[in-house]
């Protein structure tokens, strides 16, 4: 089983600092890095696919970057807003065996009005 | 929008009993997923199916088996339910490539006493 982590696992962030998290996967035989955002009793929502080392994506506030090399991705939420405050997941797929996504336990937010 | 639903919220079931979780979405996506969420876990992979009649096994298969006999509906079977089978069950599906990304159900929390 592939080792995806997330650091932090907590975070609490003031309304309007901005902040980022790391998620960190395997550097071999990389396909794919998903993010997703799952606010509390909703389902899981895709912020991001990236499949390109050097990737940077943009959605509103919020900003993924990845470096398939060494294996790490970034997310960044600028001028937090009480709306952020979800848990963070990110999952990795592997191009070696039958490319499923592997989950990080993922990094939950709170944003303090 | 992509609708993926799941056949319950909260389910309460005894040990022994057999139990169907039913999946069902409605925009034509290829792939389908079994997901279980336990405190600290992540999401783990069950079982997926990238088409019908099709099943492959993911992380944590055992006590478990599946069923897609349509292309929209992907069940979950607990042939003989286990307290240690009680969880947040996640159904999800994607359009067709291994790295698209994945549209989450609500989530099935079940009880097995």
């Amino acid at each position: 089983i592939l080792n995806v982590e997330q650091s932090p696992q907590s975070l609490h962030v003031q309304e309007g600092d901005s902040t980022n998290f790391t998620c960190s996967f395997p550097s071999s035989n990389f396909y794919a890095l998903h993010w997703y955002r799952w606010e509390t009793a909703k389902s899981p929502e895709a912020l991001f696919v990236m499949t390109l080392n050097g990737d940077e994506k943009k959605k509103g506030r919020i900003s993924a970057t990845l470096n398939t090399k060494e294996g790490y991705s970034y997310l960044y939420i600028k001028g937090s807003q009480p709306e952020d405050s979800a848990t963070y997941l990110c999952a990795f797929i592997s191009n070696f065996g039958n490319e499923k996504l592997t989950f990080g336990t993922g990094t939950r937010l709170t944003i303090i009005p | 929008d992509v609708k993926v639903t799941q056949s319950s919220r909260y389910l309460v079931k005894r040990t022994g009993e057999k139990v169907f979780l039913e999946c069902v979405q409605d925009m034509d996506h290829e792939n389908m997923f079994w997901y279980r969420q336990d405190p600290g876990l992540g999401l783990r992979l069950i079982y997926f199916s990238y088409d019908v009649k099709m099943k492959e096994k993911g992380d944590i298969p055992e006590g478990y088996s599946v069923s897609r006999e349509k292309k929209e509906r992907f069940s979950l079977i607990l042939e003989s339910a286990s307290t240690n089978q009680t969880s947040m069950y996640l159904c999800a599906s994607s359009l067709s490539r291994p790295y698209d990304e994945q549209y989450f159900g609500p989530g099935t929390r079940l009880t097995v006493t």
